[in-house]
Parts: C-alpha cells; structure tokens; sequence
C-alpha cells in the first residue's frame, strides 16, 4: 500500500524549532518529487514546500524562505521540513504529499503543529 | 498566481448535479488540480491536468477549462461528496490552491 506517514508535530513556543518527519512506503521514494502542504485550524490549504526527487530543485513561498527548509534522504524513504523562528500564524496540520506538476496524488494523515506560549 | 473559487459555500441534495469554478489570476494551461477534503480528513486529488480523472475516482467528478477558467462537475451527488473541494494550479511556484468551495447538504 502506498502510504505517507508524518510526524514530529507538538506544541512549540514562539520563536523555537521543530523538525517534521515523513516516512514513506509502498512506492519508489527516489522517483518521486515530495511537498508539504498546511492547513491552519477552520482554513484553507496551503502550499509549504517541494523538492525534487535528487534533492536538485527546491522551492518555498517567499513568506516562509529563511525559516523553513526541506530536505530528503532517499535511501530512507524520508521527507523532512525544519522549521525555525516559528509564529502563532505556523499553527496548522501539516501533510507530506506526493507530486508535482500533475497534482498531489498522496497524502498523509497529517501532524499537528501549535505554535504558543 | 491566485486562483479564485467560486461559490464559496453551496448547499445541495443527494442525486443533485453541482458544478464548482476556478479561476486563476494568469494562464496556467492544464495545470489545474482539484481535491475533495471530507471532514477530518486529509485531502485526496480527484482530478489531474484539468480534466484527467485519478484512478479509482468514481466517474460522477468530471473536470474541465483551460487556460485561467476551470470547472469540476459532480453529476449525481453521493452523501460522501459533502465535503469541502479545493482548485489548486501546479504551473508554476508557488503553487497556489483556491479558497475552498463547502458543499453542504440541503
């Protein structure tokens, strides 16, 4: 079965770290380009992050460049998402996808970001 | 580019025929996506390059446009369709998903 699992989600203060981890199976991780995408609690989706499937190509909204940054290890079917210098406005679901330009055709469950005092 | 949905909300009855826009900012060819989001849930993509149907998806979603004007179109409407839908353009980055369209039973 082709499956996206996340993790690393938690409660966090303004301003500190966390690292999101992102396990895959069922597919060939190395073919694959990978995204994050968040969901702020009551909202709409948003696009976090991609990277292709060598690691040559990566991309950021400029609200989150110098803050966020992906990365990927094939040999361990694993996405991650470093994000620094957190706000309140970084609360969300955060899912690992699958895909590029011919859409997000795998998604995981989600992982719980809140970012508070 | 921003991509605009609309109707925001709708209401609807189970065997209803819906249909759903989108409209980017600035042409995107194809390169539009749709996805349904049942309540707390992830995301699952319906419908790929504007009107390629993903495998497994039931044949009442159909999608259609190009260029900046799209449309997905839900023949006969199922109780699990009452959901939230999202447009999203995978042109060019950022890719940038609409505002979501809440289809709500009547």
């Amino acid at each position: 079965e082709v499956q996206l699992v996340e993790s690393g989600g938690g409660l966090v203060k303004p301003g500190g770290s966390l690292r999101l981890s992102c396990a895959a199976s069922g597919f060939t991780f190395s073919d694959f380009s990978l995204n994050w995408v968040r969901q702020a609690p009551g909202k709409g989706l948003e696009w976090v992050s991609s990277i292709s499937s060598t690691s040559e190509y990566i991309y950021y909204p400029n609200s989150m460049k110098g803050r966020f940054t992906i990365s990927r290890d094939n040999p361990k079917n694993s996405l991650y998402l470093q994000m620094n210098s957190l706000r309140a406005e970084d609360t969300a679901v955060y899912y690992c996808t699958r895909g590029d330009s011919y859409g997000m055709d795998v998604w995981g469950q989600g992982t719980t970001v809140t970012v508070s005092s | 580019t921003q991509m605009t949905q609309s109707p925001s909300s709708l209401s609807a009855s189970v065997g209803d025929r819906v249909t759903i826009t989108c409209r980017a900012s600035q042409t995107i060819s194809t390169y539009l996506n749709w996805y349904r989001q049942q309540p707390g849930r992830a995301p699952e993509i319906l419908i790929y390059d504007a009107s390629t149907l993903q495998s497994g998806v039931p044949t009442r979603f159909s999608g259609s446009g190009s260029g900046t004007d799209f449309t997905l179109t839900i023949s006969s409407l199922q109780s699990e369709d009452f959901a939230t839908y999202y447009c999203q353009q995978s042109y060019r980055t950022p890719y940038t998903f609409g505002q979501g369209t809440k289809l709500e039973i009547k």
